[in-house]
């Protein structure tokens, strides 16, 4: 079956460079979620998109931003990339309408230097 | 403010012993609960959920959680560990959001379990 799919998995920057990263959801899913998990840590809820419409927005830094494209798939870009905003990036993605499960990518590994 | 909560980061049992992880949560509303584990650099994997009906749901892998309104809980259980059960098991909740439909997850910090030989 087929899953959610991010790009890339790994990433490498400098301080201060921009980064993008790219969620293809599961055919059909319509709500998509952004979550970051830095070493060790839960993740915590960026944002979100529903009908590519923001839905609710977490604790993102204003330097990063996102979209949902009319084909569903997602990009959240970050900018001033700080050491901190080394993490694992993780989109998930559901249909609409209901408490569903979350279905979650393997996630994009940004490293910061 | 909603929370979830697990006590212990941290849980180490013997192969074919008892799993037990918790989790509590506060909520003004009935939540929707949930367990994702973790293997190391891999994604998150739902194991169980409940959102109504059956307090006692079963998962994959042979877990089960079981949802206790008056307790606010929702343990993870497993009745006999296994070698590849370890990894880190995060609860979750999610609740409607006001004016929309949302349902964003909230984490709790995780518990690593570890099992011996």
């Amino acid at each position: 079956a087929a899953g959610v799919i991010q790009s890339p998995r790994h990433l490498i920057k400098e301080k201060r460079e921009t980064a993008t990263l790219k969620c293809y959801p599961i055919p059909r899913h319509d709500t998509v979620y952004w979550y970051q998990q830095g070493p060790g840590q839960d993740p915590q809820f960026l944002i979100s998109f529903y009908e590519k419409m923001q839905s609710d927005k977490g604790s993102i830094p204003d330097r990063f931003s996102a979209q949902q494209f009319s084909d569903y798939h997602s990009e959240l870009n970050m900018s001033s990339l700080e050491l901190g905003d080394s993490a694992l990036y993780f989109c998930a993605s559901r249909t609409g309408g209901g408490p569903g499960e979350l279905f979650f990518g393997e996630g994009s590994r940004l490293t910061v230097l | 403010a909603q929370s979830v909560t697990q006590l212990g980061s941290h849980v180490s049992v013997s192969e074919g012993a008892l799993v037990l992880l918790r989790c509590n949560y506060s909520s003004s509303v009935p939540p929707y609960l949930f367990w994702y584990v973790q293997y190391p650099n891999q994604g998150l994997q739902l194991l169980l959920k409940y959102t109504t009906g059956a307090t006692l749901v079963k998962g994959i892998n042979g877990f089960e959680a079981e949802f206790k309104k008056s307790e606010t809980s929702f343990h993870l259980t497993k009745p006999s560990a296994h070698m590849s059960d370890a990894a880190e098991y995060f609860c979750a909740v999610s609740w409607r959001w006001s004016g929309g439909s949302n349902y964003k997850l909230t984490f709790g910090k995780g518990t690593l379990l570890t099992v011996n030989p």
